[in-house]
């Protein structure tokens, strides 16, 4: 079945890159995409891509896709502490529900 | 920007009662969402909702849950007869279309059943 997976934890200092990774199992994905939650807060979309491509670049954020491995990357530039947050993968399948992975705790530590 | 709003923030309910959850999704968007993320466990898709019918749901959404879409601008989910295992945080979600445009999510309601 459909399933998107996400290492728990992840730790940087302050102005490191933070790699954030995640695998999924439906290869007719259409859409993979990026949310943040902070504490107390909903979810908010950082970025997506098209399963078509292999990359996106949006500011300090870059999207990697590996459609062979079912890979996807979030890689986040000179990390800040406003960053500490839960990051969550997810899938669209084809009939528009997401799919999401638990979520990668990122701490940013000063 | 335009926001998806849920009310309550959150909701606190007696085993067996019936609960609604409200959400206004961003005004031009036409495909509606529930999500739920139990403590600890993923977010999890209920349901899918489009042109006043449900396009899809998961095996979570049984007889107990209902969806509606009274007005222009409300989107609800009925729970009724809640269970102990219903706490959770419910989330709704909009996007303009269903294919090549992200969902965008509301702050959640977390439901918490006595």
């Amino acid at each position: 079945g459909e399933d998107v997976e996400q290492s728990l934890f992840l730790s940087v200092r302050e102005g490191d890159s933070s790699v954030i990774n995640c695998t999924y199992t439906d290869s007719s994905s259409t859409y993979l995409y990026w949310y943040k939650q902070e504490p107390g807060a909903g979810l908010q979309l950082l970025t997506y891509i098209f399963s078509n491509m292999d990359m996106k670049q949006d500011q300090r954020l870059t999207v990697l896709l590996n459609k062979k491995d079912k890979h996807l990357s979030l890689r986040i530039a000179d990390t800040q502490t406003g960053d500490s947050a839960i990051y969550f993968c997810a899938e669209k399948n084809q009939g528009g529900k997401l799919i999401f992975g638990q979520g990668t705790e990122l701490s940013v530590k000063p | 920007e335009p926001e998806v709003t849920q009310t309550p923030s959150h909701q606190v309910t007696q085993m067996g009662q019936e609960v609604i959850l409200r959400c206004v999704p961003i005004s031009n968007h036409l495909y509606f969402y529930w999500y739920r993320q139990i403590l600890g466990q993923k977010v999890e898709f209920l349901v899918s909702f489009y042109n006043n019918e449900i396009s899809e749901k998961s095996e979570i959404f049984d007889d107990q849950f209902s969806v509606e879409r009274p007005d222009g601008s409300n989107f609800t989910l009925k729970i009724r007869s809640t269970k102990l295992e219903d706490s959770a945080m419910y989330f709704c979600a909009s996007s303009p279309g269903a294919w090549n445009q992200p969902q965008h999510f509301g702050d959640g309601t977390r439901l918490s059943i006595l």
